[in-house]
């Protein structure tokens, strides 16, 4: 069965540093995600892109933020320049056209910020 | 700002019985729920999902029921087993274009053998 795929699994930085997070969305999925989970908190959304543009993103997406679709799989994510409070764990999602709000997520990288 | 809502932390059943797991929502522009259910070290496995055109969706052992006047879902598991033991979560989107998943806290279910 197709899957999303993440990389790094966990991610060790230190503050100011900066990551690139990494996903292969399922190969025929047009619509991209990316979430996150501070310990012990809810799943926040970040930012969804569609047609290599951003479509929405929210507060927590800053100019810090930034995602590529830098080829026909890969799907980043970039913090520039990381804090104390990015550490948490980063799931990117994928979904089709028909699945039509049923978002398929990945493993998750967890990131931790030192 | 809750949109999303899941008051129990956490539900312990014992194997065989039914699970009930419920979530609550504000917004009344979301039209499309689904449940989520996590392990640990995992990301979030899709588990059912219901349009608010229905009150009821059935999958196996997992229904869903959508209450609309009162901005209310539950998700049913029966019977219930061991391997249920995860965190489930409740989400919330509108229909209009790539909008995102609005997500609960979640409910640790615990199935005891």
């Amino acid at each position: 069965e197709p899957e999303v795929t993440q990389t790094p699994s966990h991610q060790v930085t230190q503050m100011g540093q900066e990551v690139i997070l990494r996903c292969v969305p399922i190969s025929n999925h047009l619509y991209f995600y990316w979430y996150r989970q501070i310990l012990g908190q809810k799943v926040e959304f970040l930012v969804s892109f569609y047609n290599n543009e951003i479509s929405e993103k929210s507060e927590i997406f800053d100019d810090q933020f930034s995602v590529e679709r830098p080829d026909g799989s890969n799907f980043t994510l970039k913090i520039r320049s990381t804090k104390l409070e990015d550490s948490a764990m980063y799931f990117c999602a994928s979904r089709g056209q028909t699945t039509y709000n049923e978002q398929f997520f990945g493993p998750g990288t967890r990131l931790t910020v030192l | 700002d809750q949109q999303v809502k899941q008051n129990s932390p956490s539900l312990s059943v014992q194997e065989g019985r039914i699970s009930i797991l419920n979530c609550d929502y504000t917004n009344s522009m979301f039209d499309y729920f689904l449940w989520y259910k996590k392990y640990p070290a995992e990301g979030p496995t899709f588990l059912i999902s219901i349009s608010s055109i229905k009150d009821k969706n059935e999958d196996g052992r997992f229904t869903v029921f959508l209450n609309k006047s009162a901005k209310h879902l539950s998700l049913h598991i029966v019977p219930s087993q061991p391997g249920d033991s995860a965190v489930y979560f409740c989400a919330a989107v509108r229909f209009s274009g790539n909008t995102p998943l609005v997500f609960g806290k979640g409910t640790r279910l615990s199935v005891i053998a």
